[in-house]
């Protein structure tokens, strides 16, 4: 167990709808990591945030975004959701000091019918 | 561009040792990671190398750094069925003062152990 949680574990939704995935990171962690593995496109960086603020952006949609609260959780709301958007979504966090060792959590399976 | 390659597969039989290799593309990446995902988990961190170091040593893994060649391995000694899952290769983006340590993952090497 990394420490790292995310709710729901799994999602099923219809195409055009939204849903929000959350991630409570760590206990003490400030970064939070979201990541997308799909079949085709493998893992994949979304967008980082650190202490509430957004800190590097990767292959994210326009589509999806995120946010980091006063508490650290996190959440990555999806928008206007495509077959494609089905995959595991992750995140992850890092110990403070320690910025390069990620900690993943379980994992958010969203099927998009 | 990060691009990062492995093999999609290796066999192995149990008690042998497992090597896993990949390649990176991005010469100024600053750790270089290994994960295993196990049948329906997350990612489990195993092991790191900061891109100055040629081995790390931890327990039955052992992790070679060629910078040379941009070659990465992973050596698992006395492989064993609980070591069967999915190995992941992975780069950190050059630290850009903006406390910023994005991964970006190979495809996944599929160990399978026989017993």
């Amino acid at each position: 167990d990394s420490g790292v949680t995310q709710t729901p574990k799994h999602l099923i939704t219809a195409t055009g709808q939204r849903v929000t995935l959350r991630c409570s990171p760590r206990s003490g962690d400030l970064s939070v990591y979201w990541y997308q593995q799909s079949l085709d496109q493998g893992l994949q960086f979304l967008i980082q945030y650190y202490n509430g603020e957004e800190r590097a952006k990767g292959n994210i949609l326009e589509r999806f975004s995120a946010q980091q609260f006063p508490d650290l959780h996190s959440e990555l709301n999806l928008s206007s959701l495509e077959l494609g958007d089905s995959a595991l979504y992750f995140c992850a966090s890092s110990v403070e000091g320690v910025p390069y060792e990620q900690y993943f959590g379980p994992g958010t399976r969203l099927t998009v019918t | 561009g990060e691009d990062v390659e492995q093999s999609l597969f290796l066999s192995v039989r149990e008690g042998d040792s497992s090597v896993i290799n990949c390649t990176y593309t991005d010469s100024s990446s600053t750790y270089l990671y290994w994960y295993k995902q196990e049948p329906g988990a997350g990612l489990q961190l195993l092991t790191y190398i900061f891109s100055n170091m040629d081995m790390k040593q931890d327990q039955r893994l052992t992790v070679l750094l060629n910078k040379k060649d941009k070659h990465l391995s992973l050596r698992i000694a006395d492989t064993q069925t609980g070591d069967s899952a999915i190995y992941f290769c992975a780069e950190s983006a050059p630290y850009s003062g903006a406390g910023s340590y994005q991964l970006t993952f190979g495809k996944g090497t599929k160990l399978s152990v026989i017993p």
